[in-house]
């Protein structure tokens, strides 16, 4: 298996533009969760799926960042409009089921930097 | 709430020799999960080893052991035999409800 596939690897965006980041989970993983680092927060949770179903968004800092897992293949993160403290590198992660046995499985993640 | 304290924010090692990374947690859970994870300058998160609380047996992954004080509430990871290859980010991690609290990280360097 090819991983968990993040793209792009590097997007610069000005502020106030439409940012799509794209996932495409390990096959047969039924939980995906996105995750966004930035040196003064580390890693946060913004949201996580079960069977491509919301379950926690309660990260999601605010009302212009979205999430979607249309299905178990591919799952985005859109930030509509974007602002320079978005800058960050988000990852996502799958897991096969209860990430308690197994971790998650991490992708390269996406450096986002919003001029 | 769950937390996750890494306190060495920065860690220096000889090649060869062996390396104790600390990590403290607070959960009010009874059973629950613990990882260590590395980030090389790839970035790439790569799991490193975990622990299940209700194991009193610490855990081992060739070079890589972890010392589990449930009681003290301390997963501290030590790493013997240092590799150039082991420099990275660390960072130990907490599991609740499906969900991975992470600690701010320790970064390590390998003297060679």
């Amino acid at each position: 298996d090819a991983g968990v596939i993040q793209s792009p690897r590097h997007e610069v965006t000005e502020m106030g533009q439409e940012v799509t980041l794209r996932c495409k989970p390990i096959s047969g993983h039924d939980y995906l969760f996105w995750y966004r680092q930035t040196m003064m927060r580390g890693l946060e949770l913004l949201i996580y799926f079960n069977n491509n179903v919301p379950i926690d968004d309660s990260g999601m800092p605010e009302d212009r960042f979205s999430a979607k897992m249309p299905n178990a293949s591919f799952s985005t993160l859109k930030i509509q409009p974007s602002e320079p403290r978005d800058s960050a590198v988000y990852f996502c992660a799958s897991s096969p089921d209860s990430p308690t046995n197994y971790g998650y499985t991490f992708g390269s993640g996406t450096r986002l930097t919003v001029v | 709430a769950q937390t996750v304290t890494q306190s060495q924010p920065e860690m220096s090692v000889q090649e060869a020799e062996t390396v104790t990374l600390s990590c403290t947690y607070d959960t009010s859970e009874s059973d629950y999960y613990l990882f260590w994870y590395k980030q090389p300058p790839s970035r790439q998160m790569i799991l490193v080893i975990r622990q299940e609380a209700y194991k009193q047996q610490n855990a081992t992954e060739n070079r890589f052991s972890v010392n589990f004080q449930k009681a003290a509430k301390s997963f501290s990871l030590k790493i013997s035999d240092s590799q150039l290859g082991d420099a990275a980010m660390y960072f130990c991690s907490l599991e609740y409800g499906n969900k991975l609290v992470f600690g701010a990280g320790t970064i390590l360097r390998v003297k060679s």
